[in-house]
């Protein structure tokens, strides 16, 4: 799986948008981008999913410029219960098995009243 | 509630014990996902399984071991623990069989090796 880096954290206040950025350089044509969120001592939850251009769902959107280089969550006008670890994940999502998948470290966002 | 479910909860063992941890999918889910999270590691995968077969393998010590079985719930087994086993397992569920798919993910059996 292609290696992804991410902002280890990040502060914002309630009612502002977050924008996370993940760098994924050596990203490959099959893989695909996908976000969880992890509230403390809780399984992770899937955010969102895509592989090029923009993907918005009821809770976030996710861009992707054209080389795919980078994605970037945004958030919209987070509230307190966002305050979590977001983790970005890349992989191809037709490979067969042998993959080895990684969360990484994550991003911590807090958010402030 | 994602519906998938891990028993137990807690798990409190000594080194050089084994344990077993179960997982039961969501209802219709063939593929089933383990990970381990400590404080030093994150939350690195472990295995997954798929309609009852191995599809794909993480950082999963020779110590583990897992099965899933003809009803798709799932066991990690663990052996000859070591006090650096302590962490949260995770289990996740999913409808698809690839590794990169949205995942549901239980709510984790904490283990401590004292």
């Amino acid at each position: 799986l292609a290696k992804t880096t991410q902002p280890i954290s990040m502060d914002s206040y309630e009612g502002q948008e977050v924008n996370i950025t993940c760098s994924h350089n050596n990203i490959a044509t099959n893989d695909y981008i996908t976000w969880y969120q992890q509230f403390p001592s809780q399984g992770p939850r899937f955010i969102i999913q895509g592989y090029k251009t923009k993907v918005t769902n009821e809770v976030a959107s996710l861009f992707i410029p054209a080389d795919r280089k980078s994605s970037t969550l945004s958030l919209p006008r987070v509230s307190l219960s966002d305050t979590a670890v977001y983790y970005c994940l890349v992989g191809d999502i037709i490979k067969a098995a042998g993959n080895k998948l990684t969360f990484g470290g994550g991003t911590r966002v807090l958010v402030k009243p | 509630d994602s519906g998938v479910t891990q028993t137990p909860k807690h798990l409190i063992t000594a080194t050089g014990q084994r344990v077993t941890l179960r997982c039961s999918p969501r209802s219709g889910d063939l593929s089933v996902y383990w990970y381990q999270q400590s404080l030093d590691q994150g939350l690195q995968f472990l295995i997954q399984y798929y309609n009852g077969e191995e599809r794909a393998k993480g950082n999963i010590l020779e110590r583990f071991s897992a099965q899933q079985f003809p009803d798709l719930h799932s066991e990690l087994n663990l052996s000859s623990l070591e006090l650096g086993d302590s962490a949260l397992y995770f289990c996740a569920s999913s409808s698809q069989r690839e590794l990169i798919s949205e995942q549901f993910f239980g709510p984790g059996t904490r283990l401590t090796v004292l």
